[in-house]
């Protein structure tokens, strides 16, 4: 299995300030030019959403402060202007091979 | 409007069954590979297991394997996880998605407790 570790395992940012999350995959996610890499951002009671894929891919409706970047083995997920909605735990998944892994999690919070 | 919605799940003895639901709306269900993804108490995602379109092709973690079975009618428009042999480290939160490069639309989930 791809193991996938985060880092940190939560963070606390001042509202409209930068949070960066990363993901470190043991193995390369990256095939024909693609790096097989999602982050998700899954609310307490809610069903996990889709962020970013294709490491930098922003899904429909993301506002743009989400962006996702590197190739490989390493990638980050930046929020570039915290906002108080963004309080939420945040994975990166691998889709390269199965299983699907994700990392163990990055909670995000207000300081 | 895309809708997955999770049902079967409950209390459950270790080593009994159970056998989740997961009805889909809104999109054309044979044309998507589906997966079911766990949250057990206080923890991370942990993929399960996912079925192709037609059902024909099947993969699970190693954790399940050989006790849970997805399945699929693409006629009912419903995905299914049969559960068997349930163990204390199975209660978690199940939820059925989708997948649209990766999981793009996820359920509610519902709640499996295994347990004495």
């Amino acid at each position: 299995d791809i193991v996938m570790t985060q880092s940190p395992d939560s963070l606390a940012v001042s509202l409209g300030e930068r949070a960066t999350i990363n993901c470190k995959s043991r193995q390369s996610v990256l095939s024909n030019n693609k790096n097989y890499l999602a982050w998700f951002q899954h609310k307490r009671g809610q069903p996990p959403k889709l962020l970013i894929y294709w490491a930098s891919t922003r899904e429909s409706g993301v506002p743009d402060r989400f962006s996702g970047s590197g190739s490989g083995t390493d990638f980050t997920l930046t929020i570039s202007s915290l906002q108080a909605e963004d309080v939420a735990v945040y994975y990166c998944q691998q889709y390269h091979t199965s299983p699907y892994t994700f990392g163990q999690g990055t909670k995000v919070e207000i300081k | 409007e895309v809708q997955l919605v999770e049902s079967g799940g409950g209390l459950v003895e270790p080593g009994g069954s159970l056998r989740l639901s997961c009805a889909a709306s809104g999109f054309a269900f044979n044309t998507y590979w589906m997966h079911w993804v766990r949250q057990a108490p206080g923890k991370g995602l942990v993929w399960v297991s996912h079925v192709n379109t037609d059902g024909s092709t099947t993969t699970y973690a190693d954790s399940v394997r050989g006790r849970f079975t997805i399945s699929r009618d693409n006629a009912k428009n419903t995905l299914y996880l049969q559960m068997n042999s349930l163990r204390d480290e199975d209660t978690a939160v199940y939820f059925c998605a989708r997948e649209k490069v990766t999981t793009d639309y996820w359920g509610q989930g519902t709640p499996v407790t295994v347990s004495s």
